[in-house]
């Protein structure tokens, strides 16, 4: 298996722009997560989704932060507009089920606003 | 709450000694399960090992051991004869099974820096 794909690698973008950032999961994985790593703040988890449904976007900083799950193999994050604070790297992760909660990360989205 | 806490920040060693990294965790939950990855400095975070709340049994991958004590709510991880491959950040993290919502909290992580 491929793992979880993320894309792009790398993003730098001007203040205000959206950004959005994709990630295809390990085929079968029923759960599909969204973290954010910084210095300050370490991992934190955004969001999740169980079976393409979101569970819980409590983490979710703020309006400007969204994200979909339309089919089992796809998810999207999006930042509009984005502002430097929200320069992080950003990792998007799969797990296959309850009983395997041990989440398998994808390479990770640098972004970068300026 | 889930709470995962890594003291050392960062480590140095010589290359083939022992390292040992805390971790202490918090959770309310009697089923639950506890993770160790790394995270060397490309970047991407791999996955080590899971223990369930209900198997105290150490584990010993290779250079690679793990001891779970309920008793201490720890969960200790040590790198035997460590090599410069090693040098990574490692994160423990935690997650509460009850909910079946597989989410994980992670601490802050150790920085491991192996010197040759």
């Amino acid at each position: 298996d491929a793992g979880v794909i993320q894309s792009p690698r790398h993003e730098v973008t001007e203040m205000g722009q959206e950004v959005t950032l994709r990630c295809k999961p390990i085929s079968g994985h029923d759960y599909l997560f969204w973290y954010r790593q910084t210095m300050m703040r370490g991992l934190e988890l955004l969001i999740y989704f169980n079976n393409n449904v979101p569970i819980d976007d409590s983490g979710m900083p703020e309006d400007r932060f969204s994200a979909k799950m339309p089919n089992a193999s796809f998810s999207t994050l999006k930042i509009q507009p984005s502002e430097p604070r929200d320069s992080a790297v950003y990792f998007c992760a799969s797990s296959l089920a309850t009983a395997f909660p041990e989440a398998f990360f994808g390479q990770g989205t640098r972004l970068t606003v300026v | 709450a889930q709470k995962v806490t890594q003291a050392q920040t960062e480590i140095s060693v010589v290359e083939k000694e022992d390292v040992t990294l805390d971790c202490v965790y918090e959770t309310r939950d009697t089923t639950y399960y506890l993770f160790w990855y790394k995270q060397p400095p490309s970047g991407e975070l791999v996955f080590l090992i899971r223990r369930n709340s209900f198997d105290e049994q150490n584990e010993i991958s290779g250079r690679y051991s793990w001891n779970f004590q309920k008793s201490t709510s720890s969960f200790n991880f040590t790198i035997t004869a460590s090599q410069v491959v090693d040098s990574a950040v490692y994160f423990c993290a935690l997650s509460e099974a009850s909910y079946g919502n597989n989410r994980l909290a992670f601490g802050k992580g150790n920085q491991v820096v192996v010197i040759p």
